[in-house]
């Protein structure tokens, strides 16, 4: 079975950093393109970054360009998201997702539980 | 970037009733869309991919459609557990974008 675990949440000032780490299991991690979607409270759904399985080439939004960044361990089956220079606006629940199918990005499936990231003095 | 539009934002049914998603690119995305469904406090399940591809364990009632700009998300008879917000998202280029979210509640 395939399980995702979020981890690394939590309440950080205006300016901080923190990272998260997504534990992978029930599947060859290596071979996935593996995603972080975020969404704020009360709100839609917002595409953060994504990384590829086979090349490791890394896509991010406009939104968290320059500020964030992807990368995963495969030796560890983990992907990490950092993030630095945090504001208010990127308060939200973050998940991380795999893609349904190798050599893809884009189909989500499944999603983790999401960890909560709160940005506030 | 490419904006994704669903309609309606909110819809009220019947147990029974067929309900249809819109959802609306802002440009050509061929195939390359996604439905979503979440539930609250949940993380989001997929349900169809590649427009019209029902995703492995999904029930037969939820079906696709569309290519191109226009795409829909049909429930042909709404069960109890099918109350929930629906999202579309394309995968056709980066960034990659949801619509805004569509809510499904009892009539």
């Amino acid at each position: 079975e395939v399980q995702l675990v979020e981890s690394g949440g939590g309440l950080v000032q205006p300016g901080g950093s923190l990272r998260l780490s997504c534990a992978a299991s029930g599947f060859t991690f290596s071979s996935y393109a593996m995603s972080w979607v975020r969404q704020a409270p009360g709100k839609g759904l917002e595409w953060v970054s994504s990384i590829s399985g086979s090349t490791g080439s890394t896509y991010y939004a406009d939104s968290v360009k320059g500020r964030f960044t992807i990368s995963r361990d495969n030796s560890k089956n983990t992907l990490y998201l950092q993030m630095n220079s945090l504001r208010a606006e990127d308060t939200a629940v973050y998940y991380c997702a795999k893609d349904l199918e190798i050599g893809t990005i884009g189909w989500f499936d499944p999603w983790g539980q999401g960890t909560l990231v709160t940005v506030s003095s | 970037d490419i904006q994704m539009t669903q309609s309606p934002s909110s819809v009220s049914a019947f147990v029974g009733d067929r309900v249809t998603i819109t959802c609306r690119a802002s440009q050509g995305i061929s195939s390359w869309l996604a439905w979503y469904q979440q539930k609250p406090g949940k993380a989001p399940k997929l349900l169809i991919y590649a427009a019209s591809s029902l995703q492995s364990g999904v029930p037969s009632r939820f079906s696709g459609s569309g290519s191109g700009t226009d795409f829909t998300l049909t429930i042909s008879s709404l069960q109890p557990e099918d109350f929930a917000t629906y999202y579309c998202q394309q995968a056709n280029s980066f960034p990659l974008t949801f619509g805004g979210g569509t809510k499904v509640d009892i009539k």
